[in-house]
């Protein structure tokens, strides 16, 4: 199985300051058939159903404000809030579709400083 | 509107069996892979069992192979999940959850239900 580890577990950001969440795979997500890297991220506030924020590692689902950005390839990803909302408080989990067992990060606590 | 609504949570004994389902709305169902991810309380997301948009193609995760059932009745709109020999770690939220891609699979997830709570314990 692909285990995939985020980084840091919790982040406290100021409101307007950009976040920075890590995940890490534990082999490749690209496949080179068609240079695509099998990575999503979600959202996930209390008592709610994770949301789609990214896929493809960099695509962002539609209706996701272009504040959410996620990039890297291969092994290493980020996701960026680039001026932290309120509302962005949560926890955020990326996941891998490249092999099965689709697995997910043990997810990152965003808090507001 | 789109929508997945689950039900058949609850409390159940170490052994029993509980059936799940997910009510889709809002979409063409035959069209899309379905799928149950489980969160067990104040824990992370794990994948449990994948059916394709014709039924044809199961798969399940190690952990609970053997023991429960996914499938599909495409003319109600309408994902089960039969759970049997639960254990207490089985306990969590249940979710489904849709493929984005008519009928190809990519097992990413752009619609998600509210979930239901299945809490195995004696």
């Amino acid at each position: 199985d692909i285990v995939m580890t985020q980084s840091p577990d919790s982040l406290a950001v100021s409101l307007g300051e950009r976040a920075t969440l890590n995940c890490k795979s534990s082999q490749s997500v690209l496949y080179a058939s068609n240079n695509k890297n099998y990575l999503a991220w979600y959202q996930q506030k209390p008592g709610q159903p994770p949301k789609l924020l990214i896929y493809w590692a960099s695509t962002r689902e539609s209706g996701v404000p272009d504040r959410f950005s996620g990039g890297g390839s291969g092994t290493d990803f980020t996701l960026t809030i680039s001026s932290l909302q309120a509302e962005d408080a949560a926890v955020y989990y990326c996941q891998q579709y490249y092999s099965s067992p689709i697995t997910f990060g043990q997810g990152t606590r965003l808090e507001i400083k | 509107q789109v929508q997945l609504v689950e039900s058949g949570g609850g409390v159940v004994q170490p052994g029993r069996s509980l059936r799940l389902s997910c009510a889709a709305s809002g979409f063409t169902f035959n069209n899309y892979g379905i799928h149950w991810v489980r969160q067990a309380p104040g824990k992370g997301l794990e994948w449990v069992a994948m059916v394709s948009y014709d039924g044809d193609n199961k798969y399940y995760a190690d952990s609970v192979k053997g023991r429960f059932t996914i499938s599909r009745d495409n003319s109600k709109n309408t994902l089960y999940l039969q759970m049997n020999n639960l254990r207490p770690e089985d306990t969590a939220v249940y979710y489904c959850a849709k493929d984005p891609t008519v009928t190809t699979s990519f097992w990413y997830f752009d619609l998600w239900g509210r979930g239901t709570l299945v809490t195995v314990s004696s």
